[in-house]
Formats: structure tokens, C-alpha cells, sequence
């Protein structure tokens, strides 16, 4: 159980045009999911905190109407990348909490890497 | 913002031997995670521990924390070659929202 998915696994964007990446959790429902960019050799950084139903948190120094969040459902939460740019080139990973678990155990999506050229 | 720092920040063993990992932060915790990242993947969970805990075990592993000193340590023991990873602790701030903030991570080879 507490598999979270991510789609798409890689994506290659010109640099201008917008990507989306979906995280889903598949046997849970999330109310709260969480977006973190890696860069290489580097650790996660927390971007949003992605709340079902409200507007995401984000951390500070994170642009809000580049990174936009979407969490429209208990299962489903999306990042969409806007205009990307060479810079946005990373491996973005989600992770969700169990409403149910009642911890603060998150279970992390495979990862989606990002090359914009 | 990272909270803390992992060292060492890269290990090297043969398969057999123990791996020690250490993780210090900085602000008061709810509790401390550990979490294995094979290269290009995604984290699994290890194991949790809370802030009132101070030793917890899960098969080979064996994670401390003390609170006092702001610091937690991972051991692995017999380490086999499929341990090699980056391994991260993240500690999570009281709170509704249960933030994960993630250490720089300590990158474990596991020679056979």
C-alpha cells in the first residue's frame, strides 16, 4: 500500500513552453501533498505545500505564478511549470500524506526529471 | 532553507562492514526521518523516530536521536552491496502542515 505515482517519468520542453506533472496517490486518500525540486548531487528542496480544496503554501523564493499547483482532488495534485527556461531543469519529486495514518510519515513519488532546452 | 547537515558527506566500505551516518539540525523537531535515494529515484522511507525516542531498530538498521544535541544517527549494519545509496534525514516542525526539511545527504558506497 502508499504507492504514489508520478506522470510524466521524464519530460524534454523547449524553453518558452509550459509543462505539467501530475502526482497521484493510488491506495490513500492526501489531503495535503508536497512538491520538492532536486538538483544534481543536491538534496530535495520543499517548494509548496499542496493543500486539497485551498491554495497552495509555498516556500520563500519560490515564484507562485511560475510553479502553479493545482490540487483538485483527494488523490491528485498537479505542478505545472510555466514558460520553463534552462534553469527549471531538474528532477522534481512529490510525496503525500495519509490522511488516515494520522503521522507524518510521506510517501514519495518516483520523481519526474525535467530538461528544458 | 535546509535544516541540517548530514556527514560524512560521502562513505566508502566493503560489503560486510558497518555504516555510520550522523545528521545534526537546528530548530526544535517533531521527529527526525531517514530516507534512502538510489540515483535518479525516488525516496523511500527507513524509518521514523519521535522526538521523545531515543534508539529505534528496523532489521539492520538502528537509528539514535538526541535532542540535546540537535543530532541523530543512521547505522547500517553488514552492509551489502544493494545499500549503496545517498541516504537523507528530514526532520519535521510541529504543526499542521508537517514540513519535511531535508539534510544534504550522505552518499554511501558499498564495495563487494
Amino acid at each position: 500500500g502508499a504507492v504514489v505515482s508520478q506522470h510524466p517519468s521524464w519530460v524534454i520542453c523547449k524553453s518558452g513552453t509550459s509543462v505539467k506533472i501530475e502526482c497521484r496517490s493510488l491506495d490513500f486518500q492526501a489531503t495535503t501533498m508536497f512538491w520538492y525540486r532536486q538538483f544534481p548531487k543536491q538534496s530535495l528542496m520543499l517548494m509548496a505545500t499542496s493543500n486539497e480544496g485551498s491554495k497552495a503554501t509555498y516556500e520563500q523564493g519560490v515564484e507562485k505564478d511560475k510553479f502553479l499547483i493545482n490540487h483538485a482532488s483527494l488523490t491528485l495534485s498537479t505542478l505545472t511549470v510555466t514558460s520553463a527556461h534552462p534553469e527549471d531543469s531538474s528532477f522534481y519529486i512529490c510525496s503525500a500524506r495519509d490522511d488516515t495514518s494520522g503521522g507524518y510519515e510521506q510517501y514519495f513519488g518516483p520523481g519526474t526529471r525535467l530538461t528544458v532546452t | 532553507s535546509q535544516q541540517g547537515e548530514e556527514d560524512p558527506q560521502a562513505l566508502s566500505i566493503q560489503e560486510g562492514e558497518n555504516a555510520t551516518m550522523n545528521c545534526s539540525y537546528k530548530t526544535s523537531i517533531n521527529n527526525l526521518q531517514w530516507y534512502r535515494q538510489n540515483s535518479g529515484r525516488g525516496l523511500v522511507h527507513l524509518i521514523l523516530i519521535r522526538s521523545n525516542e531515543r534508539e529505534k531498530h528496523s532489521g539492520r538498521l538502528r537509528v539514535t536521536l538526541d535532542t540535546s544535541k540537535k543530532s541523530s544517527s543512521l547505522l547500517i549494519t553488514a552492509s551489502r552491496a544493494a545499500d549503496t545509496a545517498s541516504y537523507f534525514c528530514a526532520t519535521a516542525r510541529g504543526g499542521s502542515q508537517g514540513n519535511l526539511i531535508f539534510g544534504k545527504g550522505t552518499k554511501l558506497s558499498v564495495k563487494p
